[in-house]
């Protein structure tokens, strides 16, 4: 059984669609979270939703809207896709964000080429 | 990240040691951690240090923390070709309730 999963795994789409990514996590966790990892490995967050309730909205364009109907899912709605969005989205989830250790789960990635 | 530095880069032979090496600036973080993120998949937790304590060992594994030069150490005991990865440390500074993660290093294991 996947703990968290994510769809699709590959998305290649064209400027200006609009698209979105799909998480799920089957451990009972409270927090779900959104990275983007760029072409260089480098990893960011974007977005944090405890028990559905927004908690991390980092400096990400409008574009981005996550939504979470529950606290096993948290999706990815991209509007108007640009270049500079192609990356792999991670998303990740903890059993508690405000309490320590935050061991996060990671699903395998959704990898984003805009053309 | 702009805050957790690493060295990009890392060549060791089977069977040999490895150490991968990390900078962090906020000492005021509680835990740091290590994720290990093989070719096309997501990271994996590979193992975390409280930061009141200078090391912690997990059978190959070896944590090494200095919190006086905010230096965190990873060594990988009798390394082995599926090792190859990219390790990335991470910390969670206080009030942030994410992670921030070091750029990674890319760690290749020769036969």
């Amino acid at each position: 059984d996947t703990a968290v999963s994510q769809t699709p795994k590959y998305l290649v789409t064209q400027m200006g669609n609009d698209k979105s990514i799909k998480c799920e996590q089957n451990l009972g966790h409270d927090t779900m979270y959104w990275y983007k990892q760029d072409s260089k490995k480098f990893l960011k967050i974007m977005f944090s939703y405890n028990n559905k309730e927004l908690i991390i909205n980092e400096t990400v364009p409008n574009r981005f809207s996550p939504k979470s109907p529950d606290k096993a899912h948290l999706n990815l709605h991209i509007n108007s896709l640009e270049l500079g969005d192609s990356a792999v989205y991670f998303c990740a989830s903890s059993r508690d964000s405000g309490r320590a250790p935050y061991e996060q789960y990671f699903g395998p990635g959704t990898r984003l080429t805009v053309t | 990240g702009e805050d957790v530095e690493q060295s990009l880069f890392l060549s060791v032979r089977e069977g040999d040691s490895s150490v991968i090496n990390c900078t962090y600036t906020d000492s005021s973080s509680t835990y740091l951690y290590w994720y290990k993120q093989e070719p096309g998949a997501g990271l994996q937790l590979l193992t975390y240090i409280f930061s009141n304590m200078d090391m912690k060992q997990d059978q190959r594994l070896t944590v090494l923390l200095n919190k006086k030069d905010k230096h965190l150490s990873l060594r990988i005991a009798d390394t082995q070709t599926g090792d190859s990865a990219i390790y990335f440390c991470a910390e969670v500074p206080p009030g942030r309730r994410a992670l921030t993660f070091g750029s990674g290093t890319r760690l290749q294991v020769q036969p």
